[in-house]
């Protein structure tokens, strides 16, 4: 059974403070996906990585993929305020097949 | 920007009853997808529908459930007889090159 662990579960920072949530597996992935969800909603899409190594950036997010492709990192600079939210990391085996989703981290940046 | 759009927002239930939730993928998808996520806890695969028929399922998409697609645009999950543990957010979702997640159900079952 494929899992991933994302941590921190929480994390409470002051605004303009770095952070990086991590998401590891013992299983390969053929991509990684970064969600935002907010509450009452669905998962919205960030970014997907898919080779080895990749390195995506977003505005202040930084995204990476590791070289054997069985954990990403999610990097976030400067955070403020409105990046508070829960964020999760999704493995998907092949392209199609279901996701498999780590059990998110909550961040809360207070100014 | 295109949206899978889900019906209703919110379902009260009793025990027992069965319930159709609905979803509208987006239009040029190949894939469709039912996921649920049970409050404080991650997000869980429950089946995935290509080409009008299913194509991968979960161990949780047991013989109380079942997926539809009776026209070109609506895709719906059913489950037959409601248990207290299938209180849950349900997710469509569908893919081209990305996931779209409609903004779920919230099924209460009680």
């Amino acid at each position: 059974t494929q899992l991933l662990e994302q941590s921190p579960q929480f994390l409470s920072i002051q605004e303009g403070e770095n952070l990086t949530v991590y998401c590891n597996s013992s299983s390969v992935f053929s991509s990684l996906q970064w969600y935002r969800q907010e509450p009452g909603e669905g998962p919205v899409l960030l970014v997907t990585v898919v080779t080895g190594g990749e390195v995506k950036k977003l505005k202040r997010l930084t995204f990476q993929f590791g070289d054997a492709r069985k954990d990403s990192s999610l990097h976030i600079t400067a955070a403020q305020p409105g990046d508070t939210g829960l964020y999760l990391c999704a493995g998907e085996g092949q392209a199609g097949t279901a996701l498999i989703f780590g059990k998110g981290t909550t961040l809360s940046v207070s100014s | 920007e295109p949206e899978v759009t889900q019906t209703p927002s919110h379902q009260v239930t009793q025990m027992g009853q069965e319930v159709i939730l609905r979803c509208v993928p987006i239009s040029n998808h190949l894939y469709f997808y039912w996921y649920r996520q049970i409050l404080g806890q991650k997000v869980e695969f429950l089946v995935s529908f290509y080409n009008n028929e299913i194509s991968e399922k979960s161990e949780i998409f047991d013989d109380q459930f079942s997926v539809e697609r009776p026209d070109g645009s609506n895709f719906t999950l059913k489950i037959r007889s409601t248990k207290l543990e299938d209180s849950a957010m349900y997710f469509c979702a569908s893919t081209f090159y990305g996931y779209t997640f409609g903004s779920g159900t919230r099924l209460t079952v009680v």
